[in-house]
């Protein structure tokens, strides 16, 4: 048990489909992200909400649409993807932004089509 | 843009040696700096963390070591075994803005 489940562990989807990526925490934390991880490439920040409060990232691309409805719960719902898009997607939460260890999910794999 | 600069980028060692990886920062205020192990197919796990309040701090087998003049700190694993191989990430945080920044990742092959 992580105390960080997303599901689902894979997803393969075309570029006209719309899916959302789910993710719960149980560890009582503050802060929720999204990052993005693909190969040789640093861990991507995508997302951060923090007492359900979102943090503007401007580099993410309007296909990617995160959701908060409270401090356990947080999506990312995709649309119109390109293959590009596809990575691995970590979820991940802390007790305080920016300054406390971060405890990840086991992530998506996404695979866009 | 503020980045967080990590060599190498692989690194192969004899079981029962030592490994070193080391990470640059840029924003002078940064005063976080945790490391992460991802094993293949697994999900990143913090494995130590440091503030700037120290130079220093150990766990068992793994150091890290913190230097805020040159903006540089580094991981050190003492004896290693099979099981440290893997992806290893450090990061920093960017205090103004609450967010951690993380290298491009190492590695770590320990051959028995």
């Amino acid at each position: 048990e992580t105390g960080v489940t997303q599901t689902p562990r894979h997803l393969v989807m075309g570029m006209t489909n719309k899916k959302s990526l789910k993710c719960e925490q149980h560890l009582g934390h503050n802060a929720m992200y999204w990052y993005k991880q693909s190969a040789k490439k640093p861990l991507e920040l995508m997302f951060v909400y923090s007492l359900e409060e979102r943090v503007e990232n401007n580099s993410v691309p309007s296909r990617f649409s995160p959701e908060c409805p409270n401090s356990s719960h947080l999506f990312l719902h995709l649309h119109t993807l390109q293959p590009e898009d596809s990575a691995l997607y970590l979820c991940a939460s802390s007790q305080v932004r920016g300054r406390s260890p971060l405890h990840f999910g086991n992530g998506t794999r996404l695979t866009v089509t | 843009g503020e980045n967080v600069e990590q060599h190498p980028s692989t690194l192969s060692v004899q079981e029962g040696d030592s490994a070193v990886i080391k990470c640059t920062y840029s924003d002078s205020a940064s005063n976080y700096f945790p490391w992460y192990k991802q094993e293949l197919g697994k999900r990143p796990q913090l494995i130590i963390d440091i503030r700037s309040n120290v130079g220093e701090k150990k766990d068992q087998r793994i150091a890290v070591t913190l230097n805020k003049t040159a903006k540089h700190f580094s991981l050190h694993i003492t004896e290693t075994q099979p099981e440290d191989s893997a992806v290893y990430f450090c990061a920093a945080n960017l205090v103004d803005t609450d967010k951690l920044i993380f290298g491009t990742g190492t590695r770590l092959q320990v051959f028995p």
